[in-house]
């Protein structure tokens, strides 16, 4: 099974920080990346998917890049609803689509 | 409105069964492979199994194999998750979700809906 590393686990940021998150796959997956934020006593919503692409609705601070091993999420101007835990999730070897372990954003 | 909804969770005690059930609505479920997900309190998300669009191929984490079993019936838009001999690590919420494709490469995409979620717990 593909191994998902993500860095770093926890996050202190400020409001209109510009945030970086990476997702480290143990073996090459072309594009096949989902990014997911998660919000306490909620379920995950999709925020990127094939790496850079834009989930519909998402505001456009967050974006996407990467591809074979080494995938980013950024966020451009950290805003006060974006305080959250972020996922990455790969779908390049089916089944199982794992998920890396999380980055924990809090206010600094 | 495309969405799933999940019911069946509550308390069970070690080596209980409980019957999860997801609820699709708003969409051509019998199109669509199905996903389970769960999270232990406190934890990350771990990927537990999954059912093809027409039920003949299923897959389970090793950690539930031979103890949960994924089904569907697209006559009701259904899916659901027979979990069995429950232990104290199968606490958690569980997530149905809905995996979109990719429409000119037929790769899989991302979880693109997923249900609210139903706690199960195992405590004697």
């Amino acid at each position: 099974d593909i191994q998902l590393t993500q860095s770093p686990s926890f996050l202190s940021a400020s409001v209109g920080d510009r945030v970086t998150i990476t997702c480290r796959a143990s073996q090459g997956i072309s594009s096949y990346l989902a990014w997911y934020q998660q919000k306490p006593g909620k379920a995950p919503k999709l925020l990127i998917y094939a790496a850079s692409t834009l989930q519909s609705g998402v505001p456009s601070r967050f974006s996407g890049s990467g591809s074979g091993t080494e995938f980013t999420l950024t966020i451009s101007s950290l805003q006060p609803e974006d305080f959250a835990t972020y996922y990455c999730q790969q779908l390049n070897s089916y089944p199982p689509l794992t998920f890396g372990g999380g980055t924990k954003v809090e206010i600094k | 409105e495309v969405q799933l909804v999940e019911s069946g969770g509550g308390l069970v005690q070690p080596g209980g069964s409980l019957r999860l059930s997801c609820a699709a609505s708003g969409f051509t479920f019998s199109s669509y492979a199905m996903h389970w997900v769960r999270q232990a309190p406190g934890k990350g998300l771990e990927y537990v199994s999954a059912i093809s669009s027409n039920g003949g191929s299923t897959y389970y984490a090793n950690s539930v194999k031979g103890r949960f079993t994924i089904s569907r019936d697209n006559s009701k838009n259904t899916l659901y998750l027979q979990m069995g001999s429950l232990r104290a690590e199968d606490m958690a919420v569980y997530y149905c979700a809905r995996l979109t494709y990719d429409i000119l490469t037929g790769y899989p995409d991302a979880f693109d809906i997923w249900g609210q979620g139903t706690m199960v717990t195992v405590s004697s």
